[in-house]
């Protein structure tokens, strides 16, 4: 298996700028999370799907967030408008049932916002 | 409020000086305590799960327990290859859906 994918692996854009995250989980895993981590605040979860359902995202800090999950085989996590203090690494994790199991995680995503 | 804390923040070792790394937890009610391990530029890769005060679990040179406050992870005749961040994460009961990352321990191993 391919494990997780991320994608894009990095990504510098301008303050105020839409920015898409895209995240594909392990094939046959019904849990998906998006993370952020940072020197400051570590790693923290964002949103947490179940079959493609959010069950939580009440670690979304804004609403400048959105995340969806319009099928088992892909998510986005989207920041609209951008700002520097949003950059960070952005991880997708999934695992086979819940946030109990062991989660697997992607490559993330290094975001910079200028 | 739930927390996790990791201490020391950072450790460097001489390969073969075995050592623990720790972490406290205040949760209402632990449901599961996880350790991950994360290299640089990658993403946390699992090591273990405990439940229950008491339980130990083990891996080549990494062994975990757990107490009614703490965990430990312990980790005996390490070599350079062990170096890394060590995370150690909680759920709990009365937040099913969340899980608490601590800050994590810099562990680096010199030859």
């Amino acid at each position: 298996d391919a494990g997780v994918i991320q994608s894009p692996r990095h990504e510098v854009t301008e303050m105020g700028q839409e920015v898409t995250l895209r995240c594909k989980p392990i094939s046959g895993h019904n849990s998906l999370f998006w993370y952020r981590q940072t020197m400051m605040r570590g790693l923290e979860l964002l949103i947490y799907f179940n079959n493609n359902v959010p069950i939580d995202d009440s670690g979304m800090p804004e609403d400048r967030f959105s995340a969806k999950m319009p099928n088992a085989s892909f998510s986005t996590l989207k920041i609209q408008p951008s700002e520097p203090r949003d950059s960070a690494v952005y991880f997708c994790a999934s695992s086979l049932q819940s946030i109990a199991d062991t989660q697997y995680f992607g490559p993330g995503t290094r975001l910079t916002v200028l | 409020e739930d927390q996790v804390t990791q201490s020391p923040e950072a450790l460097r070792l001489q390969e073969g000086e075995s050592s623990s790394l720790n972490c406290s937890y205040t949760v209402s009610g632990l449901r599961g305590l996880f350790w991950y391990r994360q290299d640089p530029g990658k993403g946390p890769e699992f090591l273990f799960t405990l439940y229950s005060a008491g339980e130990e679990k083990e891996k080549e040179r990494l062994k975990a327990t757990l107490t009614k406050k703490e965990s430990f992870l312990h980790i005996t005749a390490p070599k350079p290859e062990d170096s890394a961040t060590y995370l150690c994460a909680v759920q709990a009961r009365s937040s099913a859906s969340k899980i608490i990352f601590g800050s994590g321990t810099r562990l680096s191993i010199r030859p």
